[in-house]
């Protein structure tokens, strides 16, 4: 069955330091989206990803965060200065789109801890 | 914005017992509603979903109903099983493709053989 794969799985990093999260979306999938979860709070949704360009984003995603679609398959979250607040699960998850009411098949997650 | 709220946070059941857990949501614009289920270490897993022309569902053991006017919609598991043991989130969306989810607390199911 086609899955959506985030690597790394864990990463642990400096405040200050740049961060880059990695996801292979399902690969006739057409929407592409980041999702963090803080541990014990709720999934929260970053920003999705559409015909090469940002189609939403919340008001979590600052300057501080990027998304790019690099080749054919890869879509990556970039996050250039962590803070302490960035330590949460991040989730990767794509969609089919067209006439499919946005069934969302999300990755394992990559987990991010800022110290 | 959406806001969702889901009860309760967590839920102890006997294994063959059924388990409820209900979400609320906001936005009248809001038209799809899955339900994901999160096993330790892994990523939301869809396990049943509803839209808004349509006020029940039903997958097995699983069911889905969704109460427009009141805003609220609920999961239904039968006959539960160790293996359901796990987070089960509910969301919602008013977007068609390319959907943004608002999820809800999360509901952690424990069910006792």
């Amino acid at each position: 069955e086609p899955e959506v794969t985030q690597t790394p799985s864990h990463q642990v990093t400096q405040m200050g330091q740049e961060v880059i999260l990695r996801c292979v979306p399902i690969s006739n999938h057409l929407y592409f989206y980041w999702y963090r979860q803080i541990l014990g709070q709720k999934v929260e949704f970053l920003v999705s990803f559409y015909n090469n360009e940002i189609s939403e984003k919340s008001e979590i995603f600052d300057d501080q965060f990027s998304v790019e679609r690099p080749d054919g398959s890869n879509f990556t979250l970039k996050i250039r200065s962590t803070k302490l607040e960035d330590s949460a699960m991040y989730f990767c998850a794509s969609s089919e789109g067209g006439d499919r009411t946005g069934e969302l098949f999300f990755g394992e997650g990559s987990r991010l801890t800022v110290l | 914005g959406e806001n969702v709220e889901q009860h309760p946070s967590t839920l102890s059941v006997q294994e063959g017992d059924s388990a409820v857990i209900k979400c609320t949501y906001s936005d009248s614009a809001s038209n799809y509603f899955p339900w994901y289920k999160q096993e330790l270490g892994k990523g939301p897993q869809l396990i049943i979903d509803i839209r808004s022309n349509v006020g029940e569902k039903k997958d097995q053991r699983i069911a889905v109903t969704l109460n427009k006017t009141a805003k609220h919609f609920s999961l239904h598991i039968t006959e539960t099983q160790p293996e359901d043991s796990a987070v089960y989130f509910c969301a919602a969306s008013y977007k068609a493709a390319g959907n943004k989810l608002t999820f809800g607390g999360g509901t952690r199911v424990l069910v006792k053989p």
